[in-house]
C-alpha cells in the first residue's frame, strides 16, 4: 500500500491564483481531513469527511473548499489564495481498528505551500 | 470547541534523563488523546494514544496519563537518546475524532 498520499509536494502561487491540493488513500478508510501546519500553532483542521459525498469545516475552514466524491480521493481547493495561506499542509485518513470505537489516523508527506 | 494547551514550549534534557510534556483540555466530550512525533520536514506520526476509560498506558520507553477530572494528560519518556529528538504534539477530541484539536507542540532537544 501506498498510504496516504499528497501533490504536489511544493507550491508557488501569486495572490489570487486558483489551485487544488490532491490527496488520495489506498487502505479504504472511511476518513479523511486537512490540516495546517503553521510554526508555533500545531496543526488546526481546516475540513473533514467521514464518507464519501460527506464532508464538514473543522477549525480554520475559510477560504478552502473540498469534496468527497469517492473513498479514495480528498482534494482541497484553494479559489483565491492569499498570503496569510501560506503554510504547510497536510492531508490525513483514519480507520477505527477492530473492536475499538475509536479512529487512528495516518498522515501523508504534506505540501508546502507559499503564496505571494 | 476544544482548545489544548501543551508544555513546555521547548525542553532540552541529557541522554539517558527522562522527558515529560504536560497537556490541557477543555471540553469534557473529548475522549480520545494521541500522541504525536514530528521529525524535521517530516510528517507527524503516531508514537502512543489513550482513551478515557484508562488512566495510563504504556509501550516501552514511553507512557501516557490522564486524569479526565483535571483535563490534563502528559507524556513521559524515559532513558532518552538522541533520535528522540523531535516536535511532539499532544491532541484531543470526541468519539470518532473528526474534530480533532492540536496542541501547539514541544521541541524536545536530547543532548548526547
Amino acid at each position: 500500500n501506498a498510504g496516504v498520499t499528497q501533490t504536489p509536494k511544493f507550491q508557488v502561487l501569486k495572490t489570487g491564483q486558483s489551485m487544488t491540493l490532491q490527496c488520495a488513500q489506498d487502505m479504504n478508510h472511511e476518513y479523511m481531513s486537512w490540516y495546517r501546519q503553521d510554526p508555533g500553532m500545531g496543526l488546526r483542521l481546516i475540513h473533514y469527511s467521514v464518507g464519501a459525498g460527506i464532508t464538514d469545516q473543522g477549525e480554520v475552514p475559510n477560504g478552502y473548499n473540498v469534496s468527497r466524491s469517492t473513498t479514495e480521493d480528498f482534494p482541497l481547493r484553494l479559489l483565491s489564495a492569499a498570503p496569510s495561506q501560506t503554510s504547510v499542509y497536510f492531508c490525513a485518513s483514519s480507520y477505527t481498528p477492530s473492536g475499538s470505537s475509536y479512529n487512528e489516523q495516518f498522515f501523508g508527506p504534506g505540501t508546502r505551500l507559499t503564496v505571494l | 470547541g476544544e482548545n489544548v494547551e501543551q508544555h513546555p514550549s521547548t525542553l532540552s534534557v541529557q541522554e539517558g534523563d527522562s522527558a515529560v510534556i504536560k497537556c490541557t483540555y477543555s471540553d469534557s466530550a473529548s475522549n480520545y488523546f494521541p500522541w504525536y512525533k514530528q521529525e524535521l520536514g517530516k510528517r507527524p506520526q503516531l508514537i502512543i494514544d489513550i482513551r478515557s476509560n484508562v488512566g495510563e498506558k504504556k509501550d516501552q520507553r514511553i507512557a501516557v496519563t490522564l486524569n479526565k477530572t483535571a483535563k490534563h494528560f502528559s507524556l513521559h519518556i524515559t532513558e532518552t537518546q538522541p533520535e528522540d529528538s523531535a516536535v511532539y504534539f499532544c491532541a484531543a477530541s470526541p468519539y470518532n475524532n473528526n474534530d480533532m484539536r492540536f496542541g501547539a507542540g514541544t521541541r524536545l532537544t536530547v543532548k548526547p
